[in-house]
């Protein structure tokens, strides 16, 4: 069964804390895989998306990368504005649906 | 940049009543997908358009319906609503043949069973 994991649940850094988000998946015929932010009552704000195992992209603080297991999302000094909760999916089939993890909620502190 | 517009952004009813929640979709994309986001959950895939037809089916209960325009919007309707229901509906939009597949997503409708 395709599925898509995400770990933490929950993180809790200082401001200026980097770290990374994981995302394992198991999708057979990966089409692509996508990184979403959202806040609380919001809809989903694509992020990134990556299509082969090495690539990497950029923007400003945030950088994923992928392999052919799963994806990273590095944080670089984050700041408070940074806190909301981080979505992995992954593209299955051939009609664009997205799987979801359940997220890494992310809460950095001043 | 034009949005995915989603209406009403807030509903409220009662259980067994109806309700439809419409998208319209960035100018030029073809495609739509509904997604369902409980509370502390992730999104669930409900159903997709293409060209105004059926494109794939998820998790949608029977009670549930949606179909495409010939503007490309998209309404999904809900029938004998239970509390079960109460959720974020997200819409999402993309161009089939774009270079990159990405979804861009609605602000959503909150809908609330009582």
């Amino acid at each position: 069964e395709d599925q898509v994991t995400q770990s933490p649940e929950a993180l809790r850094l200082q401001e200026g804390e980097s770290s990374s988000l994981n995302c394992s998946y198991t999708v057979s015929g990966l089409r692509g895989l996508f990184w979403y932010r959202q806040d609380p009552g919001k809809g989903p704000e694509f992020l990134f998306t990556l299509y082969s195992a090495g690539e990497e992209k950029e923007k400003e603080r945030l950088k994923a990368t992928l392999t052919k297991k799963e994806s990273f999302l590095h944080i670089t000094a984050p700041k408070p504005e940074d806190s909301a909760t981080y979505l992995c999916a992954a593209e299955e089939g051939s009609q664009g649906n997205l799987i979801f993890g359940k997220g890494t909620k992310l809460s950095v502190k001043p | 940049a034009a949005g995915v517009i989603q209406s009403p952004r807030h509903l409220i009813k009662e259980k067994r009543e109806t309700a439809t929640l419409k998208c319209y979709p960035i100018p030029r994309h073809d495609t739509v997908y509904w997604y369902q986001q409980g509370p502390g959950q992730d999104p669930q895939f409900l159903i997709s358009f293409y060209e105004k037809m059926q494109s794939d089916k998820g998790s949608i209960p029977d009670r549930f319906s949606a179909q495409q325009f010939s503007d490309y919007h998209s309404e999904l309707n809900m029938s004998s609503l239970e509390l079960g229901d109460s959720a974020l509906y997200f819409c999402a939009s993309r161009h089939r043949l774009a270079a990159y597949n990405e979804q861009f997503f609605g602000p959503g409708t909150r809908l609330t069973v009582l």
